[in-house]
């Protein structure tokens, strides 16, 4: 199928460090990405991957990518409440146009 | 730099009257544009995408069509909409390898 998963809540404190899972299905993509969205905003771009990279760090974000198990994930370091955020995955195909969109992960940051 | 523009930012419409969404780009020529809805709590379902003046591709059938008159507008239309209608609408454009997105229009269909 073409779906794109992510687990829909994650719930962290302060300070510590979010892990937001995602696995995709097309052994194609070529491209993987993060979206951040806040509430009744459109879609912000937080970082991407290409699929021959197994890692990408960027300030306080880490992508890790798992191509044998089609599993991306985003680490979010030293968490803040400014971090709650609905977060998206999603993938490009090879030789198409289209982009597919996980579920979205909502992340709430406790004080 | 490139930017995207969506209006309106909010819209309340009663049940059969026509919508008519407009998403222009600017700094950029020949882009690829895209329509989403998002469901309340729920992912992205594209809806259309062109990849040139005229060229409109579908992806799910529905009470909405989307039309390019220019190369940087897309325009999402409906001559009756329905309560299903109701959703976040956004436009995005593809820059390279990534997708930017516009800031989104809250429909409710009452």
């Amino acid at each position: 199928g073409e779906d794109v998963e992510q687990s829909l809540f994650l719930s962290v404190r302060e300070g510590d460090s979010s892990v937001i899972n995602c696995t995709y299905t097309d052994s194609s993509s070529t491209y993987l990405y993060w979206y951040k969205q806040e509430p009744g905003a459109g879609l912000q771009l937080l970082t991407y991957i290409f699929s021959n990279m197994d890692m990408k760090q960027d300030q306080r974000l880490t992508v890790l990518l798992n191509k044998k198990d089609k599993h991306l994930s985003l680490r979010i370091a030293d968490t803040q409440t400014g971090d709650s955020a609905i977060y998206f995955c999603a993938e490009s195909r090879q030789g198409t146009y289209k982009y597919i969109f996980g579920t979205g992960t909502r992340l709430k940051v406790l004080a | 730099s490139q930017t995207i523009h969506q209006w309106p930012a909010t819209l309340v419409q009663p049940v059969g009257s026509p919508l008519s969404l407009e998403c222009t780009v600017e700094g950029t020529s020949n882009p690829n544009l895209y329509w989403y809805r998002q469901a309340a709590g729920r992912g992205l379902q594209l809806l259309f995408y062109s990849v040139g003046i005229g060229q409109i591709s579908s992806e799910v059938p529905q009470n909405l069509s989307a039309s390019r008159p220019q190369d940087r507008q897309f325009i999402l239309s409906s001559k009756k909409l329905l309560l299903s209608d109701s959703g976040f609408y956004l436009c995005a454009w593809r820059g390279g390898n990534i997708q930017y997105f516009g800031a989104g229009t809250r429909l409710s269909v009452l």
